[in-house]
Formats: structure tokens, sequence, C-alpha cells
């Protein structure tokens, strides 16, 4: 199983709402990441979590929370954003061996629209 | 600050011709490099990742080289079809070694 879940598909919220994404994987992996895509752009690293512990920040807003509850699941919590947080939010995770990664698998994302 | 370039933005061929599409980094300090491509709307499928030490790889249809020292990488797509239609990404992988680089990626349309 090589698979990646992502929940919601689609999300739509006020710049006061508090809204949490949710990715799953059960391939065993002990890095899952956080990325931001941007029409036409390629992704952004957000965040990067090795072995539940985050490790890796791309100096993020706050009102963007990561948390990694354990080795499967990967939250991020969202807060007070704004309309240009609006964008496809993609979770992936991959094997953490010798220090180096290897392949990162990608779930199908979620689509986010901040009003 | 690690750079990754696609050229060319997009391309759009015929069914059944071979392509080359190119991918080339700044800093050559990378632990490997991985092909992607992505359907509009949808998340990213991984394709070939090469090692540091390797110099190609193959999957199918797909051949992806990697000249570290020049800091190029090319994806070589063996007759192309419609569903080869997608954008295709390169990434990088720095920083140590958990940190992906992508690059600004080909949109490839394969035409009846």
């Amino acid at each position: 199983d090589t698979e990646v879940t992502q929940t919601p598909k689609h999300l739509v919220m006020g710049m006061t709402n508090k809204k949490s994404l949710k990715c799953e994987q059960h391939m065993g992996h002990r890095a899952m990441y956080w990325y931001k895509q941007k029409a036409k752009k390629p992704p952004e690293l957000m965040f990067v979590y090795s072995y539940e512990k985050l490790s890796i920040n791309e100096s993020v807003p706050s009102r963007f929370s990561p948390e990694c509850p354990n080795s499967s699941l990967l939250n991020l919590h969202l807060h007070a954003l704004q309309p240009e947080d609006s964008a496809l939010y993609l979770c992936a995770s991959s094997q953490v061996n010798m220090g180096l990664t290897d392949t990162q698998y990608f779930g199908p994302g979620t689509r986010l629209t901040v009003l | 600050k690690q750079e990754v370039t696609q050229i060319p933005a997009a391309l759009s061929v015929p069914e059944g011709e071979n392509l080359v599409l190119n991918c080339s980094f700044t800093d050559s300090a990378i632990y490997n490099l991985q092909w992607f491509r992505q359907d509009p709307g949808k998340g990213l499928t991984s394709l070939l990742l090469i090692q540091s030490s390797q110099r190609e790889q193959t999957s199918g249809r797909l051949n992806a080289s990697l000249d570290k020292s020049s800091g190029r990488s090319t994806l070589y797509i063996a007759a192309s079809q419609p569903g080869d239609s997608a954008t295709y990404l390169c990434a990088v992988y720095t920083g140590g070694g958990n940190k992906l680089t992508f690059g600004t990626g080909t949109q490839l349309k394969v035409e009846l």
C-alpha cells in the first residue's frame, strides 16, 4: 500500500475560522511533510517531521500549526488565515534511511479557499 | 539557496514522438533527485528517484539521467501517448537530505 490520504478534499473557511487538515499513511514511513502549492507554481515545503519531531519549519507564519500525534498521522491546524493562503495543501511521507530520504509519496491534496 | 529550473515550460508534441525534458539546479551538493508528474488539481505521482551516486534510472518508457557535477538531469519519454499529458516536476534533495526543492515544471501535452 503506497497510499497517502488527505481529508478533507476541499475546504472553504472564513478568516476567523479554525480548521484542521489531516494526513494519514500506513507505509511505516517516519518522515512526513506539508507543502503548499499555488496555481501553476511548484509545491513549496512548509514543514518536515522526522520520527514525530519537527525537523524543518520553512519560516511559515504561526497561523499554520503542524502536529504529528503519531507516526501515521500528520495534522495542519489553521487559524486566522488570509485570502492569500488559498492553495492546494499537499502532504507527503517517506522512509528515512541513514539520515537520507527515500522516495516521497504524496497525497491528493486539500484544496483550501479562504474567504 | 538551491534553485531548480525546468526547460521548456510547456511542450506540445504529436503522439508517438520521443521527447526530453530538462532540469537544472544551482547547488550540486544534492543527495538525490526525483521526477514527478502532476495531473491538473491532483497530487504528485513519483516517477523515478536517482541517487546522487547514480547516473540514470529507467522505468518502462521513462529514462532519467543525472549529471550532478554540471547540475543537470533529463527525463526521456519514449513513444509518447495522450495519457502522458501532465505537468512534470523535478525535485532535488538538499539541506540534510529531507528538504525537497521543486523545479518550475514542464507542462506536456501529447496530441492525437
